[in-house]
């Protein structure tokens, strides 16, 4: 069954705290992004990876950091550095630069 | 990206067609239109996409005018299911150095029995 997953679907993180958020794809896409969106908003670009080994700041990435060791995985690491309290984030991943994007079932971070 | 206008919400009764409308004045020659829809809490789902014909799928129909400064997005016989926000997006083919998607705030479809 192909797709994007993530996990966990839900995750609570205390202050001063770093946590990592999986995102997974068996769609032997290239690229991969993560995008936050907050209450009533759009999407937010944090950072994408259009490559193995590569990988760029999107809009609103302090506070965050990635790696992208593999083709099929691209994790995303909330630093104590992100004051946002609550966020729905978002991995997604396309085939090419022409390609369709497609979107992860998302993971809700809350800091208690 | 060109700028869209949707409006902020619809109501559909079940089994009518949906229709959402999108402006899109700006839009560009190279610039395509796509829809996707959000599920409460749930990722983005692609719906379709479209240059300047009128494109169908299984899902839905998109309908773009001859000046493709605006376009329609029809869900045949909507369903309690196909509550969602729904987005207009448009974007160059290669979508710009980053490639990512830049949503607004769409339409929120109601649909009720």
């Amino acid at each position: 069954d192909g797709g994007i997953t993530q996990s966990p679907k839900y995750l609570f993180r205390k202050e001063g705290q770093n946590v990592t958020l999986s995102c997974e794809q068996n769609l032997n896409h290239d690229a991969m992004y993560w995008y936050r969106q907050d209450p009533g908003q759009g999407l937010r670009l944090i950072y994408y990876s259009q490559i193995v080994n590569d990988f760029q700041k999107g809009d609103i990435a302090e506070g965050y950091s990635v790696s992208r060791e593999k083709k099929e995985s691209f994790p995303l690491t909330v630093t104590s550095a992100q004051k946002n309290p609550t966020a729905f984030s978002l991995c997604a991943s396309k085939a090419g630069a022409k390609d369709t994007q497609y979107f992860g079932p998302g993971t809700r971070l809350t800091v208690l | 990206d060109a700028k869209t206008t949707q409006p902020t919400s619809m109501d559909c009764a079940e089994g009518r067609a949906a229709n959402l409308p999108c402006n899109h004045s700006t839009i560009s020659g190279n610039e395509y239109v796509y829809w996707y829809r959000q599920i409460h809490s749930q990722g983005p789902q692609y719906i379709i996409h479209g240059l300047k014909n009128n494109e169908t799928n299984e899902m839905a129909s998109l309908i773009i005018t001859e000046d493709r400064k605006s376009s329609t997005l029809i869900l045949p016989h909507a369903t309690l299911r196909d509550t969602a926000v729904y987005y207009c997006i448009v974007r160059a083919y290669y979508g710009g150095s980053q490639g990512n998607l830049i949503f607004g705030k769409g339409t929120k479809l109601s649909v009720k029995p």
